[in-house]
């Protein structure tokens, strides 16, 4: 079954500072690849996902970026957070078989 | 486009009664739909999926096409219950999840 890694856990950045969260998942290849994120009050959002290496969709114009250097890591970045920043990040994946989601225990993210 | 909506940020039940969180859904053509549970200090994990038609920790979710709903349901409560509960929903098996905004369940003592 697939493990997904995500860290760090909490994280507490400046306004203007760079951002650097990372996911990688074990016990699958060619995994599907998503970044989720939770804002106070509002539901799971899909910021990116990833069919494979390099391959990234974006679901929403925002100050972030995604990255996939290999099959089983993706990258979640910013050159300079802002504070609508904030908010509760999760990594997800979607097997070969594509039977379900394995969700990352997440990344709390505060812009101060 | 696909939305997902869960009218009750926040539900509070006794222990022993049943409970209800609702979900709508739009969409137009046939989708997959999920519960997914968070407990306290967990990972967001799936609970059930319409295609299974299987009660998972005396839960029952039925989709309503008719009513573009799928409600999640259990007669009796239990305090162990108590998490965020998303639904969700998807085209096709493993691509991109569209997810509620969540329901915070609370079953009181």
């Amino acid at each position: 079954s697939q493990t997904i890694h995500q860290w760090p856990a909490t994280l507490v950045q400046p306004v203007g500072s760079p951002l650097s969260l990372e996911c990688t998942v074990e016990g699958t290849s060619n995994p599907n690849l998503y970044w989720y994120r939770q804002a106070a009050g509002r539901g799971l959002q899909l910021l990116f996902y990833s069919v494979g290496i390099g391959q990234i969709s974006s679901e929403v114009p925002q100050n972030l970026s995604a990255s996939r250097p290999q099959d089983r890591q993706f990258i979640l970045s910013s050159k300079k957070l802002l504070l609508s920043d904030s908010g509760f990040y999760l990594c997800a994946s979607t097997d070969r078989r594509r039977d379900g989601y394995t969700f990352g225990s997440g990344t709390r993210l505060t812009v101060v | 486009a696909q939305r997902v909506t869960q009218p009750e940020k926040l539900l509070s039940v006794f222990k022993g009664a049943p409970v209800e969180l609702k979900c709508n859904y739009s969409y137009s053509g046939s989708p997959e739909l999920f519960w997914y549970v968070q407990y306290s200090r967990q990972r967001l994990q799936l609970l059930l999926r319409h295609i299974s038609r299987e009660s998972i920790k005396g839960f029952t979710a039925d989709l309503n096409k008719g009513e573009t709903s799928f409600h999640l349901k259990k007669p009796f409560a239990q305090e162990e219950d108590s998490a965020m509960y998303y639904c969700a929903l998807t085209r096709t098996s493993g691509s991109r999840l569209t997810f509620g905004e969540g329901t915070q369940l609370t079953v009181n003592p």
